[in-house]
């Protein structure tokens, strides 16, 4: 059974500063490595992908991936409240997605 | 439609009914994704078509659960004799190609409570 781990939180960051979140997988095959955000209530929406070893940035966010220690993490720099929500990380696995449990994230004023 | 629409957006259903939840995908879109998200888990992959044919039913959890989409379009998700344990909020996604791609898009989802 192919498995994605993250620390459930809650992560809690100040405003303006960096957050990082983490998240392990099992299967030293996977390619594709996917980070969701959700708000309460809501589904998830899917902020970035990354397929190679190193990193990739969009904005504010930077997905960074070591496939040698089976790692991929999610930075968010200037944290804002209104990032305030669960960070899912999922694996893909041929036709699938495998998700993680999540992990909240609470950035305060 | 702009989005993936699903319906109803909020099913009580008492234990024991039957229950079809529906899924609209965005036009055009080949591939339809049914996922399971219980409270304070991620999301679990039940079903996946491309087009008309279900390519992967592996996640189905009994068969109570069944999935169709029978014109290559709009999907139904269908638990019979529900059961407490299936409460949960109920997800589709679509996406344009018949890969993965890069990721998908889901609809606002399905609550379906149990009691």
């Amino acid at each position: 059974q192919k498995e994605v781990e993250q620390n459930s939180g809650p992560l809690s960051v100040p405003e303006g500063a960096i957050a990082s979140l983490n998240c392990t997988y099992s299967d030293r095959g996977s390619q594709s490595f996917f980070w969701y955000r959700q708000y309460s209530g809501k589904s998830p929406e899917l902020i970035m992908f990354i397929y190679s070893n190193g990193d990739k940035e969009d904005g504010r966010f930077t997905a960074q991936l070591n496939k040698a220690s089976q790692y991929v993490s999610l930075l968010i720099r200037d944290s804002q409240p209104s990032d305030s929500a669960t960070y899912l990380c999922a694996v893909q696995d041929t036709d699938k997605l495998i998700f993680g449990t999540g992990t909240r994230l609470q950035v305060f004023p | 439609g702009a989005g993936v629409s699903q319906s109803p957006r909020y099913k009580v259903a008492k234990r024991g009914q039957d229950v079809a939840l529906r899924c609209d995908p965005i036009s055009g879109h080949v591939s339809l994704f049914w996922y399971q998200q219980a409270l304070g888990q991620g999301p679990e992959f039940l079903t996946y078509f491309q087009n008309e044919a279900q390519l992967d039913k592996s996640g189905l959890p009994s068969d109570r659960f069944f999935a169709e989409r029978p014109e290559g379009s709009v999907s139904t998700l269908k638990i019979q004799r529900t059961q407490q344990e299936d409460s949960a909020v109920y997800l589709c996604a679509s996406s344009l190609s018949g890969t993965l791609g890069n990721g998908y898009t889901f609809g606002s989802g399905t609550r379906l409570t149990v009691v």
